[in-house]
């Protein structure tokens, strides 16, 4: 069965510095999503993503935040000047539609700043 | 944000009996519900949805109920194995919020010998 792809599985990195999260969405699928779990909360979703456009963002979604499609199968978040508080589980999901079908997780990306 | 509840952090079944976790929301826009399973270290794995033009929504071992008018949806799985010790999570969308999802804080399951 065709799967969310995430590397890597886990990024230690030092407060201030940059990191890039990639996912391989499932092949057919059109619409992409990055999610985060905080230790301890809930899985809170950060932005979808459509025909190389952001379609909704979240208020944790700041400037600091960016997402790419830089080719036909990779889809990847970035973190400019990360913080301690970023430090969570990054989950990436795809659906073939947005409206009333499901979304696909990967295994997700856990991130640790020092 | 506590638009999506789950008032059971867990729950304990016998293997083969039945078990039903709950799942209570606030946003009367939600049009579409998912449960999802989750294994530790792996991302949450879809299980079953509804669209709030169903009531019930059955799929093998797994069916879900929705109640619109309590907000409210379970989940049942019937009879219950090993392998289905997990947390479960219950999300909702909006059709005009380009798919995200709102989740639950999950209900833990532990199935017994």
């Amino acid at each position: 069965e065709p799967e969310v792809t995430q590397t890597p599985s886990h990024q230690v990195t030092q407060m201030g510095q940059e990191v890039i999260l990639r996912c391989v969405p499932i092949s057919n699928h059109l619409y992409f999503y990055w999610y985060r779990q905080i230790l301890g909360q809930k899985v809170e979703f950060l932005v979808s993503f459509y025909n190389n456009e952001i379609s909704e963002k979240s208020e944790i979604f700041d400037d600091q935040f960016s997402v790419e499609r830089p080719d036909g199968s990779n889809f990847t978040l970035k973190i400019r000047s990360t913080k301690l508080e970023d430090s969570a589980m990054y989950f990436c999901a795809s659906s073939v539609d947005s409206r009333n079908q499901p979304q696909h997780f990967g295994d997700g990306t856990r991130l640790s700043i020092l | 944000d506590q638009q999506v509840k789950q008032n059971s952090p867990s729950l304990s079944v016998q293997e083969g009996r039945i078990s039903i976790l709950n799942c209570d929301y606030t946003n009367s826009m939600f049009d579409y519900f998912l449960w999802y399973k989750k294994y530790p270290a792996e991302g949450p794995t879809f299980l079953i949805s509804i669209s709030s033009i169903k009531d019930k929504n059955e799929d093998g071992r797994f069916t879900v109920f929705l109640n619109k008018s309590a907000k409210h949806l379970s989940l049942h799985i019937v009879p219950s194995q090993p392998g289905d010790s997990a947390v479960y999570f219950c999300a909702a969308s909006r059709t005009d919020s380009w798919g995200k999802l709102q989740f639950g804080a999950g209900t833990q399951v532990v199935v017994t010998p």
